[in-house]
């Protein structure tokens, strides 16, 4: 499936590397999300792009940035990561209308490990 | 209380046995709600939307109860292939794209 596509599909860093986490999406939408699921947690929402504006920030560290440069990309800037922030990092997205039932995408998620 | 609530399991059940799942949610304006099976290592894949009349799609069952905030998830004829974990989604409010998952409902399908 391709709907959803993210790389690298695993990756290991050091914490004083700065990386980056990119998501593509082919499925037209215009709603873009990253979420982090940690071992034995739920999924946690960080940002929600729509329509290239950013609407969600929910609290998480400046370490991590995000881009979205058009309704079909975005990116998870990583600098100064911590060991805990080892997981794995889903991107998805969803028709950026004000109805209610917009349907989450998900791609395959990218592997972290902070060393 | 957590937003969303389920039950993590283990629910271990034979091949063609019913099972079903709750998930509470806290806020009452939440507008709407998904089920989704997560394979082990795997991303997240909507099963299906949970409607207010309630809804099937061949042997899974969605219902939403408002009054007393919940849905429901209902397999029947358990397939080992159904074997997975149901994560709970609602949607906070019409307009936002902010969603809360559950921590999910491990389902194992013995044979």
């Amino acid at each position: 499936e391709t709907g959803v596509t993210q790389t690298p599909r695993h990756l290991v860093m050091g914490m004083t590397n700065k990386k980056s986490l990119k998501c593509e999406q082919h499925l037209g939408h215009n709603a873009m999300y990253w979420y982090k699921q940690s071992a034995k947690k739920p999924l946690e929402l960080m940002f929600v792009y729509n329509f290239k504006e950013q609407t969600e920030n929910n609290s998480v560290p400046s370490r991590f940035s995000p881009e979205c440069p058009n309704s079909s990309h975005l990116f998870l800037h990583l600098h100064t990561l911590q060991p805990e922030d080892s997981a794995l990092y889903l991107c998805a997205s969803s028709h950026g209308t004000s109805d209610s039932y917009n349907e989450q995408f998900f791609g395959p998620g990218t592997r972290l490990t902070v060393l | 209380r957590k937003e969303v609530e389920q039950d993590p399991g283990p629910f271990n059940v034979p091949e063609g046995a019913t099972v079903a799942f709750n998930c509470t949610y806290s806020n009452s304006a939440s507008q709407s709600f998904f089920w989704y099976r997560q394979d082990c290592r795997k991303e997240p894949k909507l099963l299906m939307s949970v409607y207010s009349s309630g809804n099937e799609d061949g042997r899974f069952t969605a219902q939403l109860n408002r009054a007393s905030q919940y849905i429901s998830l209902l397999i029947r004829d358990s397939k080992l292939s159904d074997s997975a974990t149901y994560l709970c989604v609602v949607n906070m409010g019409s307009g936002t794209y902010k969603y809360i998952f559950g921590t999910g409902t491990r389902l194992k399908v013995l044979a």
